[in-house]
């Protein structure tokens, strides 16, 4: 079964713009959500994470929103660069010693000049 | 610190025949796993290992085998490849406090 349900597949963005992927979970445990961005040929990495005590968090230009009610929690990606063209995952973990990450399937964005 | 790294980076296996991915990681930690990623299903979690002689399977174990014997090794054996294993294979690593995970660079698998 699949807990954490990611869209879009791929999203094109002209630069400038603002990207926005969603996710949404289902294990109410879940109880950290980062967001991992993954270039061609490289391990993802991650890019930024939050904990379901915020609704929001802001490094630079990326952005998590959280809605712990809707179990619900989105990248927003402002003033998107070509740079930022990659596949982007979220995904979901909850406290304890096997900590095991759910990932979504990804996001291609691709960001056109 | 070279972090997680991985070898062999491609490797074109025959079906049935078997071999080993190697993963290392230099930073000391104490959990290791070993994920599989295919088009448009993202990363499904294999094995993990939560330290030095302790292993559990996670979502897709069949038809793979791991062992820990020390802190930075983490080899995963396919013991009869298929088809169904054409996959890029990545290895990560985390302290046991922490939740980052760091994920080493992949391997890319054919079995034909």
């Amino acid at each position: 079964q699949q807990q954490v349900k990611q869209s879009p597949q791929s999203l094109i963005v002209q630069k400038g713009g603002i990207s926005i992927i969603n996710c949404a979970y289902e294990n109410t445990a879940f109880d950290y959500f980062p967001w991992y961005q993954q270039f061609p040929g490289k391990g993802p990495a991650l890019l930024i994470a939050i904990r379901p005590d915020v609704s929001e968090k802001k490094e630079g230009r990326f952005t998590i929103s959280f809605n712990k009610s809707a179990k619900q929690f989105s990248l927003h990606i402002m003033d998107s660069q070509p740079g930022d063209s990659a596949t982007y995952f979220c995904a979901a973990s909850s406290r304890g010693a096997t900590n095991k990450l759910i990932f979504g399937t990804g996001t291609l964005l691709a960001v056109q000049p | 610190n070279a972090g997680v790294t991985q070898t062999p980076k491609f490797q074109v296996l025959k079906t049935g025949q078997s071999m080993t991915l190697q993963c290392a990681q230099d930073m000391n930690h104490e959990y290791m796993s070993w994920y599989r990623q295919d088009p448009g299903m993202g990363l499904r979690l294999i094995h993990y290992s939560v330290g030095a002689g302790i292993t559990d399977q996670g979502e897709v174990p069949n038809g793979y085998n791991v062992s820990r014997s020390t802190t930075e090794d983490f080899p995963l054996r396919l013991l009869s490849a298929a088809p169904s294993q054409t996959s890029v294979y990545f290895c990560a690593s985390r302290r046991g406090t922490s939740y980052e995970q760091y994920f080493g660079p992949g391997t890319r698998l054919t079995v034909t």
